[in-house]
């Protein structure tokens, strides 16, 4: 079956430096989705890419989707405090299987 | 609304024992899923319904059960618990089934459940 593949799967950064995770499919994905998990909390969908190429951007992070749709790719700008959590992308694997990588916890140096 | 919501919060079983978690939600969705999270393994889907009435396997279904008998609750039953579903279990719905119209999933808080 599909693997989605996260790394690196821990993160530490100075507050105020940048932060990047990337996520990698076996397969071709019509679409991916990312999402954040407060520590103790549940995932929280942040966005998602659907097109080859794809940019899109909320404040301070950057997400992007592969030409080939097979990888993707979150960019914090600026680090802050409450960025802190596990974020994860998630692919469909058909139209009713959600499939998660295993995530990338980030943490903040103060 | 409420969201999606997961019942109990926490729980310890004995191996052996069985026991259902809940999972209900108010938005009328159609598509409903179960996902057990572990320290450095993410989140693994169990299983899943695109309706009331249908269910389908996950990555990891093995001792586990469910049924969709309405579009409101989706039970995972553990029908003799073991220490390896010692685990973080969370919920999650969606309007209909993930495709490229920009579906995404609600999750609700979570179970923690431990078996001993």
């Amino acid at each position: 079956g599909q693997q989605v593949m996260q790394i690196p799967q821990y993160q530490h950064v100075q507050e105020g430096e940048d932060f990047t995770t990337y996520c990698n499919s076996s397969t071709t994905l019509s679409n991916i989705q990312w999402y954040k998990q407060r520590p103790g909390g549940h995932p929280v969908f942040l966005i998602q890419l659907v097109k080859s190429g794809e940019v899109k951007k909320q404040k301070r992070l950057t997400f992007q989707f592969g030409e080939a749709k097979k990888n993707s790719s979150l960019h914090i700008t600026a680090t802050q405090t409450t960025d802190v959590g596990t974020y994860f992308c998630a692919g469909p694997e058909r139209d009713d299987k959600i499939i998660f990588g295993k995530g990338t916890r980030l943490h903040i140096l103060p | 609304n409420a969201g999606v919501t997961q019942t109990p919060k926490f729980q310890v079983l004995k191996t052996g024992q069985s026991m259902t978690l809940q999972c209900a939600q108010d938005m009328n969705h159609e598509y409903m899923s179960w996902y057990r999270q572990d320290p450095g393994m993410g989140l693994r889907l169990i299983h899943y319904s695109v309706g009331a009435g249908i269910t389908d396997q996950g990555e990891v279904p093995n001792g586990y059960n469910v049924s969709r008998s309405t579009t409101e609750d989706f039970p995972l039953r553990l029908l003799s618990a073991a220490p390896s579903q010692t685990s973080v279990y969370f919920c999650a719905s969606s309007y209909s089934t993930i495709s490229a119209s920009g579906e995404k999933l609600f999750f609700g808080s979570g179970t923690q459940l431990s078996v001993l």
